[in-house]
């Protein structure tokens, strides 16, 4: 199992790109969701998706979107990049359940000019 | 709303000396709890975790003890090494939030020397 996956690991925009960060899971896990790391805040859930075709959002998820077309893929988008968004995202998946262990990709590192 | 307060770092110890992290959160109802750790250039892992209250977490010689009467989770090792050089993060889920959201402190960085 390659367990999660994420790509690209570093990337620079300028203010005002687009650009998709891919994510990929292959333990056959319902939820998925997408976290942004700032110094000092921990992670903040950006968007989640408890199955194939559902979405929703969490508590940041201002300039980002979100689809979930298969039970593998979880992309994130950034329509129109501004350095508020320089961050280093993670991807993550687990089974459901509130007890259950999240499983977290290695990151995107995004740094927008 | 729920929140995880931990201490901040960084932390610094010789190898061997024992390391405690506090963590204490604000919940409704019964959260689950976790520490995750973060080694350089990585994602984040799972340490250990707790679902009931009094229940003892514990991997790698590192054990964390759900205490609902003081509303806390403080991490502990007794003999740190240099490779569990790291930041940790304190996190809860409640229970029925939809899509496992976790609440996260804000991190410590621990940094042992040999």
């Amino acid at each position: 199992n390659a367990g999660v996956t994420q790509t690209p690991k570093f990337q620079v925009l300028k203010t005002g790109q687009s650009m998709t960060l891919q994510c990929a899971q292959d333990m056959n896990h319902e939820y998925m969701s997408w976290y942004r790391q700032d110094p000092g805040m921990g992670l903040r859930l950006i968007h989640y998706s408890v199955g194939a075709g559902i979405t929703d959002q969490g508590e940041v998820p201002n300039g980002y979107n979100v689809s979930r077309s298969t039970t593998e893929d979880f992309p994130l988008r950034l329509l129109s990049a501004a350095p508020s968004q320089t961050s280093v995202y993670f991807c993550a998946s687990s089974q459901q359940g509130s007890q259950e262990t999240q499983y977290f990709g290695p990151g995107t590192r995004l740094l927008v000019l | 709303g729920n929140s995880v307060t931990q201490m901040e770092g960084p932390v610094t110890l010789s190898e061997e000396a024992f390391l405690t992290i506090n963590c204490t959160y604000t919940a409704t109802g019964y959260p689950s709890l976790f520490w995750y750790v973060q080694y350089p250039g990585e994602g984040l892992q799972l340490l250990l975790k707790a679902t009931k209250a009094d229940d003892k977490g514990s991997n790698k010689g590192f054990e964390a003890t759900y205490r609902k009467e003081t509303t806390s989770f403080h991490l502990e090792k007794g003999s740190v090494q240099v490779s569990d050089s790291a930041v940790y993060f304190c996190a809860l889920s409640a229970p029925d939030n939809a899509g496992n959201m976790l609440t996260f402190g804000g991190g410590t960085r621990l940094m042992v020397k040999p």
